[in-house]
């Protein structure tokens, strides 16, 4: 898959536990911000976003937390399932929601 | 409502050739993003259409890239002549018309073609 060569930090989370992975940003310009999923073989998909005027935003079974002041982001995923196997991207955009600038991806591994 | 459509899934070409990879967006997306993933690297941003114009192409990597949007519609990204360096994943996004800068509406993106030069 994509992931081959990148050497991409790994989660590995027993099924039913809650996942937390983690994504450090470097432009404090940035103030919106996105995670994506992204399976094998196919695009990054949409999770989850959050302006900078926010610190938390829920969705179904994933949270995304915002640290401003340390830069940091955050992707909480309540009861992991299996088809949360994937890796996760947080991306930001320092110019409006138009280019977005990707982290190096999370793979997480769910085990039944 | 049909996703975002790339085609070819994979294309595999010689160094020197030219290959054409097309982004068919979702209806309504005035907005179309390409990117790219080479190996070992982050996405990273390409170009960014409005409708049939450029609205930043600071991503290129080299005058080998154009992209095009004729129509407003669909987007095509060739390469000529390829290099073994173009090798990697091309990605196509694409967002809701009228969705200003700072709007809430994320980026779509295509399941991507994979380019492999030789």
């Amino acid at each position: 898959g994509e992931s081959v060569g990148l050497h991409l930090p790994t989660l590995s989370v027993q099924e039913g536990d809650n996942s937390i992975i983690n994504c450090a940003y470097s432009n404090s310009a940035s103030d919106y911000f996105i995670w994506y999923k992204q399976e094998s073989g196919k695009g990054p998909q949409f999770i989850i976003d959050i302006r900078s005027n926010m610190d938390k935003r829920q969705g179904q079974r994933v949270t995304v937390l915002l640290n401003k002041t340390v830069k940091h982001l955050s992707l909480q995923i309540a009861a992991t399932q299996p088809g949360d196997s994937a890796v996760y991207f947080c991306a930001e955009t320092p110019y409006g929601n138009n280019r977005l600038a990707f982290g190096k991806g999370n793979q997480v591994v769910v085990i039944p | 409502e049909a996703g975002v459509t790339q085609f070819p899934s994979h294309s595999v070409i010689e160094k020197g050739q030219t290959v054409t990879l097309r982004c068919d967006p979702i209806s309504g997306h005035d907005n179309l993003y390409w990117y790219r993933r080479v190996m070992g690297k982050e996405i990273k941003f390409l170009l960014h259409f409005v409708k049939e114009s450029k609205q930043d192409e600071s991503g290129m990597p080299n005058n080998r890239f154009l992209a095009e949007r004729t129509g407003g519609t669909y987007s095509t990204l060739k390469v000529q002549p390829a290099e073994l360096e173009d090798s990697g994943v091309y990605f196509c996004a694409g967002r809701i018309r009228g969705a200003g800068p700072y709007s809430n509406q994320p980026q779509h993106f295509g399941d991507g073609t994979r380019l492999s030069i030789l």
